[in-house]
């Protein structure tokens, strides 16, 4: 089993409802992140979490919100979709020490 | 805004050759300096990481790091067909090791 999972791997949906994507890990690591990444456009970081009281956004954060229900698990949730935000999602944790991150196998998403 | 700038490629070199893959960015405070592979559609696996300025050799990888030039490359020596696909350098943030700032990536063409 991978040790960090996402899910759904794939989802389409359509404009102005609302979606969740989750993730969780088996790493024990602490610090958890959500990436978003478009063709030719790299990864952008849109929250990342270093526990479950601490929450921060990142470069793209408007649209999104998340919650870190423990530990292990990391949520990412879109409150009304709009096309622009069709792309593929990775979460990712890191130890800390060193900033390697780990990621999931992505989810893509298809807002219509 | 920091950034990290890599050659959008593509990038094609005939099977056994060296390939040299450079990136460069923005954020002297940088500490950690990372390249992932992605193949199409994957999530990023890390390759290599590098801190010190200087050469590290993994294998048939070399990373590179001129901190002064804020530059650092990746040479795949003897280049395979599988080693095809994107390669996204990804640097440490603002003197700290919590946060990645990844490049768009160069795509790689290794042809038999």
């Amino acid at each position: 089993d991978a040790d960090v999972t996402q899910t759904p791997r794939n989802r389409i949906t359509k404009t102005g409802k609302r979606i969740m994507l989750e993730c969780s890990q088996t790493k024990g690591h602490d610090r958890m992140y959500w990436y978003r990444q478009d063709p030719g456009l790299g990864l952008q970081l849109i929250y990342y979490s270093f526990d479950v009281k601490d929450i921060n956004k990142g470069e793209i954060s408007d649209g999104y919100s998340v919650s870190r229900q423990a530990q292990a698990k990391f949520s990412l949730s879109l409150e009304s979709a709009i096309p622009n935000q069709t792309a593929l999602y990775f979460c990712a944790t890191s130890e800390g020490s060193t900033g390697e991150l780990f990621f999931g196998e992505g989810s893509r998403l298809t807002v219509l | 805004q920091k950034e990290v700038e890599q050659n959008s490629g593509p990038l094609s070199v005939p099977e056994g050759a060296i390939a040299s893959l450079n990136c460069t960015y923005s954020d002297r405070g940088s500490q950690s300096f990372f390249w992932y592979r992605q193949y199409s559609g994957k999530s990023p696996e890390l390759i290599m990481f590098i801190y010190s300025n200087g050469d590290k050799e993994d294998g048939r990888f070399t990373a590179q790091l001129n901190k002064a030039s804020q530059y650092v490359s990746l040479l795949i020596r003897d280049s395979q067909p599988s080693d095809s696909a994107t390669y996204l350098c990804a640097v440490t943030s603002g003197g700290s090791n919590y946060k990645l700032t990844f490049g768009k990536g160069t795509l790689l063409t290794v042809n038999p």
